[in-house]
């Protein structure tokens, strides 16, 4: 079972590119969430979607954009990439009723 | 949700039980309590959650004060590769799409 994929593990970009960090699930969850973690820090919640077509803002959504056009996915999409967007970003996902999420292997993302 | 504060880092031998405190003073009725741990750089795993029972599962046991302001997870023989960040979440589940808030968690390093 493979749960919660993201793709790609690694990516190094240039200041003011752009890209997108994609997750895939395949426990037919409907709530999916992305997390960024700094290093020796927690993770803090950029996005998160309760459904297909329903997405809003977590506590840190500037320079991120989120779609959710089916149950299963849910890309990140970076804007302008800047410095400070060098992190490692985590997606997760929820089939509600119960907080348990279930989370990827992570993206490590630097901007340089 | 509620906010929880941990300890920054703890040591335990191994073979012991390694006991990790939660405070949660703002927890309210609704709202239970989830214990995650995140190992290396890898995502965070769910552990064990409760509302105001003592649960007990493969891994851990959680221990709920009775006014539900503090908790207790218990690995009973903690090994090598239990040092990970435990992260104590509080959380009301769909009331609020199961958003939850990881702080920086405790360090626990278990040591031969």
């Amino acid at each position: 079972n493979a749960g919660v994929t993201q793709t790609p593990k690694f990516r190094i970009l240039k200041i003011g590119q752009s890209m997108t960090l994609q997750c895939t699930q395949d426990m037919n969850h409907n709530y999916m969430y992305w997390y960024r973690q700094d290093p020796g820090m927690g993770l803090k919640l950029i996005y998160y979607s309760v459904g297909a077509g329903i997405t809003d803002k977590g506590e840190v959504p500037n320079g991120y954009n989120v779609s959710r056009s089916t149950t299963e996915d849910f890309p990140l999409r970076l804007e302008l990439a800047a410095p400070s967007q060098t992190s490692v970003y985590f997606c997760a996902s929820n089939r509600g009723g119960e907080n348990i999420q279930y989370f990827g292997a992570g993206t490590r993302l630097s901007v340089l | 949700d509620a906010k929880t504060t941990q300890p920054p880092s703890m040591d335990c031998a191994e073979g012991r039980a390694a006991n990790l405190p939660c405070n949660h003073s703002t927890i309210s009725g609704n709202e239970y309590v989830y214990w995650y741990r995140q190992i290396h750089s890898q995502g965070p795993q769910y552990i064990i959650h409760g509302l105001k029972n003592n649960e007990t599962n493969e891994m851990a046991s959680l221990i709920i004060t009775e006014d539900r302001k503090s908790s207790t997870l218990i690995l009973p023989h903690a090994t090598l590769r239990d040092t990970a960040v435990y992260y104590c979440i509080v959380s009301g589940g769909n009331t609020n799409a199961g958003k939850s808030t990881f702080g920086d968690g405790t360090t626990l390093t278990v040591k031969p």
